[in-house]
């Protein structure tokens, strides 16, 4: 079991330069989660899906930041245009669902840096 | 809002020696406290629950609901304990969202 796969691991692009992260859970998880990682900082959840459903996308910045997740597997995030706020190590988790939410298996993480 | 405080970015005890994290928070309701840890170059992972009431890898962490804490103990701390710990907070009121602490980075020194 691979466990939660995301790509890239690391990005490096412009301020204004558009970035997307890709997320694949765990085989049968049917929820999933985006948490943006600040420096020094905890994961700060920006969307949980329930299968195809977005249940919690209140902490998302809708004017920059967009999510999908077709077919409730695979899941995109993508930041359009990014600014050096921005900068900061993406994770994404999925959990069996959205009663067992506290167990949650985290991937690697993509380090984002906007320069 | 739920919220939770860790107190202490840095940690540093002798092996051998006890260690103890401490965590606070805030929430109107019934809390579910847990904690996770993240080796180095390795995933975060779910370390305990307080439901559980179980030792983890020596670990205990007691829910004391008066003094709205959560610390996290081991008696003799290994070197392989080094590592970031995060606490967290879930609950029904909150739609079994986890909301985490800032960290507290555990060095064991040999």
């Amino acid at each position: 079991e691979a466990g939660v796969v995301q790509s890239p691991r690391y990005k490096i692009i412009e301020k204004k330069q558009p970035v997307a992260f890709w997320c694949n859970p765990i085989s049968g998880h049917n929820t999933l989660y985006w948490y943006r990682q600040n420096l020094g900082q905890g994961p700060e959840l920006l969307i949980r899906y329930e299968n195809e459903e977005a249940v919690d996308d209140s902490q998302l910045p809708k004017d920059r930041f967009s999510a999908e997740r077709l077919k409730g597997v695979d899941s995109t995030l993508k930041i359009q245009p990014a600014e050096l706020g921005d900068s900061a190590v993406y994770l994404c988790a999925s959990s069996l669902d959205l009663e067992r939410g506290h167990e949650q298996y985290f991937g690697p993480g993509t380090r984002l840096t906007v320069t | 809002a739920q919220r939770v405080t860790q107190p202490e970015k840095l940690l540093s005890v002798f092996k051998g020696a006890p260690v103890e994290l401490k965590c606070n928070y805030s929430y109107s309701g019934s809390p579910e406290l847990f904690w996770y840890v993240q080796y180095s170059r390795q995933r975060l992972q779910l370390l305990l629950r307080h439901i559980s009431r179980e030792s983890i890898k020596g670990f205990t962490a007691d829910l004391n609901k008066g003094e709205t804490s959560f610390h996290l103990k081991k008696p003799f701390a290994q070197e392989e304990d080094s590592a970031m710990y995060y606490c967290a907070l879930s609950g029904r009121a909150a739609g079994n969202k986890l909301t985490f602490g800032g960290g507290t980075r555990v060095l064991v020194k040999p």
